[in-house]
């Protein structure tokens, strides 16, 4: 079953401008993932934000996490046009650290 | 390290034909996925295994879908007789614990795609 969800579905913006992407989830969890995915490919692991962070940065990846809100959101600062792809998230729940459940995902389009 | 292997890449089937998919995952990682991902969805888990039992296999269609990971390496995918619905990439992951974060993070083939005519 989904647990996560994002928003918004699709996203299209132009090179060097910032995306925001949401993700909700439903019960209490001990991560939370995101994953991108470029067309016609598997499944690339980007960011892990644990349940006891707020914020996390990796490059021009920003992930906060509210867990009383139960969402999450992902920034992409200066976007490119390779950062063009498909953003799931991912929660790992607190009862199964091995199990992952997987939102819908962010179409994301990077106009040159 | 070298990646999850995943063959084939494409297959093109008739209804009611069977097709089988391989997997090998990065060496030393004892959880295995297979994931089904019809297009414009989210991956939806078919199967979990941990080392060559099997964890989680609630939303694997057993009627037509078996899976097995012999030695607890490589892994196998079935489907037969496969039906229209069938078609989407099947993905395969593996993942090893990481200690820093605490957490299961995983590594995904480049998937197979299946058309089913």
């Amino acid at each position: 079953s989904q647990q996560g969800e994002e928003d918004p579905q699709a996203l299209s913006i132009q090179e060097g401008e910032n995306a925001t992407m949401n993700c909700s989830y439903k019960t209490s969890i001990n991560n939370l993932q995101w994953y991108r995915q470029n067309s016609g490919r598997g499944l690339v692991h980007l960011i892990l934000i644990r349940s006891n962070e707020r914020e996390k940065h990796s490059g021009r990846l920003r992930v906060t996490l509210d867990t009383s809100k139960k969402s999450s959101s992902l920034l992409i600062t200066a976007s490119r046009a390779a950062d063009t792809a498909s953003y799931f998230c991912a929660t790992g729940n607190a009862g199964n650290n091995r199990k992952l459940i997987w939102g819908l995902g962010t179409s994301l389009a990077v106009n040159p | 390290e070298a990646g999850v292997a995943q063959s084939p890449r494409y297959k093109i089937i008739e209804k009611r034909q069977s097709v089988a998919f391989w997997c090998n995952p990065i060496s030393g990682h004892a959880t295995l996925y297979w994931y089904q991902q019809i297009l414009g969805q989210g991956p939806k888990l078919l199967i979990q295994f941990q080392n060559n039992g099997v964890v989680d296999d609630s939303q694997l269609p057993k009627d037509r879908f078996s899976a097995e990971r012999l030695k607890g390496v490589d892994s196998t995918l079935k489907i037969q007789p496969a039906k229209l619905e069938d078609s989407a990439v099947y993905l395969c992951a593996s993942s090893g614990w990481d200690r820093h974060s605490g957490a299961n993070v995983l590594t995904f083939g480049a998937g197979s795609r299946l058309t089913v005519l």
